[in-house]
């Protein structure tokens, strides 16, 4: 079936730890997105690649890191400098830039980190 | 940036009953999408409706360009239609989408 992986699905980290959130996508999409929800907010966004080797900041990007070395992988480096980096963060994909006409974004089922 | 608004932030139901969630924004759109977030977290897409009327079975979403809203209609609620309910917006100017909070219905037996 065609979609997007995120793993693991529960991940506990130590403060001080970094961590990698993967996320693969088999539907043939250029453009992947990283995602962090909070309780009562609205998904608010990490990082974005819309092409292989290339990635740009979202609005909340201090505190994490992205590579976008294959068009089907896009994992989500969660570092120590995260102050708070306890959230539900989804990954998403679309066929191509979302300012063109039709192009729909896709989610994964996410992935829940909790700093302990 | 443009701002998303959804209303009302919760919404319990009887089932059988119908419902309208509204999603207003603040900047004419390029891209609007309506989701369902399902209890283990996963949004899975409803709508993709920047302008005009859709329907799918018993949900059907319409979005007045001019008058920057867009409506997503439930009828006959069944129990399985409990969740969030979020719309996102995005406005042809830089590629993101901007997500409201959404809407929180229960849907009761």
């Amino acid at each position: 079936d065609g979609g997007i992986t995120q793993s693991p699905k529960y991940l506990f980290r130590k403060e001080g730890q970094n961590v990698t959130l993967s996320c693969e996508q088999n539907l043939n999409h250029d453009a992947m997105y990283w995602y962090r929800q909070d309780p009562g907010q609205g998904l608010r966004l990490i990082y974005y690649s819309q092409i292989v080797n290339d990635f740009q900041k979202g609005d909340i990007a201090e505190g994490y890191s992205v590579s976008r070395e294959k068009k089907e992988s896009f994992p989500l480096t969660v570092t120590s400098a995260q102050k708070n980096p306890t959230a539900f963060y989804l990954c998403a994909s679309s066929i191509g830039d979302l300012i063109l006409a039709g192009n729909t974004i896709y989610f994964g089922e996410g992935s829940w980190l909790t700093v302990v | 940036g443009i701002q998303v608004e959804q209303s009302p932030p919760d919404l319990i139901l009887q089932e059988g009953a119908n419902s309208t969630l509204r999603c207003n924004f603040s900047d004419s759109v390029n891209n609007l999408q309506w989701f369902h977030q399902n209890p283990w977290g996963q949004l899975i897409n409803l709508f993709y409706i920047p302008s005009g009327t859709k329907q799918n079975g018993r949900l059907s979403a319409t979005t007045v360009a001019t008058e920057r809203y867009s409506l997503l209609y439930i009828s006959s609620s069944q129990t399985t239609d409990s969740g969030v309910y979020v719309c996102a917006a995005e406005t042809g100017a830089n590629s993101k989408l901007t997500f409201g909070k959404g809407i929180t219905l229960s849907v009761r037996p």
